[in-house]
């Protein structure tokens, strides 16, 4: 059965700092989705990495796929508040079947 | 462009009630899938549906049931209502299958 883990499950940061979020998985899988909640809010789709070596970014967030290694890292760069939320890995295959990591719940400090 | 359209947004029962949350896809959007959100167990897919059938089925017991209508609105029941299915129920939709999924905001269920 498909696992995800991801790691840390809470990361404290200050402001202008970076940081990677870890998300490791069992199997083969199709594709790999990083999303984002805030609290009380639904899921915010943010990438959607298809192959190995898929590298994207937006803003001060950059998300990258090794799926030799069964990992996915969301890089964090020069931190702000705005980016506080908890951020879930997820891994799909040829349905729409998500298998979501834990969460990791990011606190900016200023 | 109207997102994904869940009812009601917040719901409390008592034990061995049921409940029935409705889910309304972007338009155009044929795959609707059902999540649960507890603090416990995490993000846990309960059903993905397309063109009006079930294509998978998450490990939950049979009290968790749902259908997909002709115009790809979504419904989802739950019967004899335990403390335990006190979460948050997230529907996405997509174009197709194997399309990103775009999130509702979810029906918070309480159960007394």
């Amino acid at each position: 059965e498909l696992k995800v883990e991801q790691n840390p499950l809470f990361l404290s940061m200050q402001e202008g700092k970076n940081y990677t979020i870890y998300c490791n998985y069992s199997t083969t899988s199709d594709r790999l989705y990083w999303y984002r909640q805030d609290p009380g809010k639904s899921l915010e789709s943010l990438f959607v990495l298809l192959s190995n070596g898929a590298v994207k970014q937006e803003g001060r967030l950059m998300a990258s796929l090794d799926t030799k290694a069964r990992l996915s890292t969301l890089h964090i760069t020069a931190a702000v508040h705005d980016l506080s939320a908890t951020y879930f890995c997820a891994v799909g295959g040829a349905t729409n079947k998500l298998i979501f990591g834990t969460g990791t719940l990011l606190a900016v400090q200023p | 462009k109207a997102g994904v359209t869940q009812t009601p947004r917040y719901l409390i029962k008592t034990r061995g009630q049921q409940v029935t949350l409705s889910c309304s896809p972007i338009s155009g959007h044929r795959s609707v899938s059902w999540y649960q959100q507890t603090p416990g167990q995490g993000l846990q897919f309960l059903f993905e549906y397309f063109s009006e059938t079930q294509r998978n089925k998450g490990n939950f017991p049979g009290r968790f049931s749902g259908r997909q209508f002709s115009n790809s609105r979504s419904e989802m029941n739950v019967s004899t209502l335990e403390l335990g299915d006190s979460a948050l129920y997230l529907c996405a939709s997509s174009l197709e299958l194997n399309q990103p999924q775009h999130f509702g905001d979810g029906t918070r269920l309480s159960i007394l």
